[in-house]
């Protein structure tokens, strides 16, 4: 089966530090999303991607994070620097268009900040 | 804005018991309505969708049906297993492609 690949999959960083995170959407997606996931806000969506066209970030803090598609196979999540209320699992998920056969989700990447 | 109502969980079920889990959705236009169910320490996997008033979504014995009149999609399942046990998200996808979620039901299912 076709999987969206993040990496790392645990992450532990000291606060102040320069996060990546990765994902690698499935062959021939080409809409790309990012979330992250905590117990007191649940879902949000941070930001998302059409052809390698961030399309809205809105739902990211600007002064510290940033989204990228260098190119159709990776997108990239960074957080500089890092601030213990970063502490999340950050989903990616791809998909076709709008969606209307759903969109893939990765397994996450657990983000840990001390 | 657009948004998706769950019903607060967790939900506790014995095996073989009949699931229902509420969802309502705000939204302008005809979205896209979904169920998303996540095991522990894995991300989303899509259940169901329906992309019209009226479709009704199945798959693995779990059915919700969109209701455009009550604006819902209300998941089912007529028989519970202990390895149903999740967590269950509703979401909708509007005209902006955007996918947004509710807030995610516990299902414990004991044996």
């Amino acid at each position: 089966d076709a999987r969206v690949t993040q990496t790392p999959r645990d992450k532990v960083t000291e606060m102040g530090q320069e996060v990546t995170m990765r994902c690698q959407p499935i062959l021939g997606h080409n809409t790309v999303f990012w979330y992250r996931q905590t117990m007191m806000q649940g879902l949000e969506l941070l930001a998302y991607f059409r052809n390698r066209a961030p399309l809205d970030d809105s739902g990211m803090p600007k002064d510290r994070f940033s989204a990228e598609m260098p190119d159709a196979t990776l997108a990239t999540l960074k957080i500089q620097p890092s601030e213990p209320r970063d502490s999340a699992v950050y989903f990616c998920a791809s998909g076709l268009d709008n969606g209307l056969y759903g969109y893939t989700f990765g397994s996450g990447t657990r983000l840990t900040v001390v | 804005g657009n948004s998706v109502t769950q019903m607060e969980g967790p939900v506790t079920l014995s095996e073989e018991a009949f699931l229902t889990i509420n969802c309502t959705y705000t939204a302008t236009g005809y979205p896209s309505l979904f169920w998303y169910v996540q095991y522990p320490g894995e991300g989303l996997q899509l259940l169901l969708k329906a992309t019209k008033a009226d479709d009704k979504g199945s798959n693995k014995g779990f059915e919700a049906t969109y209701r455009k009149e009550t604006t819902s999609f209300h998941l089912e399942k007529g028989s519970v297993q202990v390895s149903d046990s999740a967590v269950y998200f509703c979401a909708l996808s509007d005209y902006t492609d955007k996918l947004i979620f509710g807030t995610g039901t516990r299902l414990q299912v004991f044996p």
